[in-house]
């Protein structure tokens, strides 16, 4: 079974909008910990946010934040203001257990962010 | 700039040959990681070092090794390459210790192999 899972191969969204970047998990461990990694054409990756499954509040940083539902064990990333620069693919991830564990990666979503 | 290095960014060789990829971790990382993208497989861990020791194992081919060094950084050794084996390699690294999460990982820039 997918670990995680990213509906979406490809959305096109406006310049300023928001966009929601959906990503559900599957664990038996209550222990884990989500990211969202930003991949652009150059191939880099970049950390962006991180969920914890204990956490209480949904995770923000800057323009992301991260709407945490555990009983749907979804973490979607939403991005508020969007911008040209935001075109990319997108990854969410998953670790689980605590601690140096290594990451479970979804498809990944492919955001165009048309001007 | 994530902090982590890899050597080198491109990669062309022939099937059959052997290649090392090399990675210097973030200042402080005891934790390194190592994962292939490929199109058809995605994002896979294939080895997790923690200071010179192997951690755990993911889908790592038998002709795949790797090993991390007392200086910290890592190799990983890919031999008797196939056409398959073209890829993106990254490797990561994170905090080993600390009393909270969330122990992310940065990346490289990745290494790029193309086996002809």
């Amino acid at each position: 079974a997918q670990k995680i899972t990213q509906t979406q191969p490809g959305m096109f969204v406006q310049e300023k909008e928001a966009v929601t970047l959906d990503c559900t998990y599957d664990t038996s461990d209550p222990s884990y910990g989500l990211f969202w990694y930003k991949q652009p054409s150059s191939g880099e990756m970049i950390f962006l946010i991180y969920q914890g499954s204990y956490d209480q509040q949904n995770a923000t940083e800057g323009r992301y934040s991260l709407n945490f539902q555990k009983a749907r064990k979804s973490a979607n990333l939403v991005i508020s203001a969007s911008q040209l620069g935001d075109s990319a693919m997108y990854f969410c991830a998953m670790r689980e257990g605590r601690g140096a564990q290594k990451l479970v990666f979804g498809q990944g979503t492919r955001l165009t962010i048309n001007p | 700039d994530s902090g982590v290095t890899q050597t080198p960014k491109h990669l062309i060789t022939a099937t059959g040959q052997r290649v090392t990829l090399r990675c210097s971790p973030r200042s402080g990382d005891l934790s390194v990681y190592w994962y292939q993208q490929s199109l058809d497989q995605g994002l896979q861990f294939l080895i997790h070092y923690y200071n010179g020791e192997e951690r755990a194992k993911g889908n790592i081919l038998e002709r795949f090794s790797a090993q991390q060094f007392p200086d910290l950084h890592s190799e990983l050794n890919l031999s008797s390459l196939e056409l398959g084996d073209s890829a993106l390699y990254f490797c990561a690294s994170s905090v080993a210790w600390g009393p909270n999460d969330p122990y992310e990982q940065y990346f490289g820039p990745g290494t790029r192999l193309t086996v002809t």
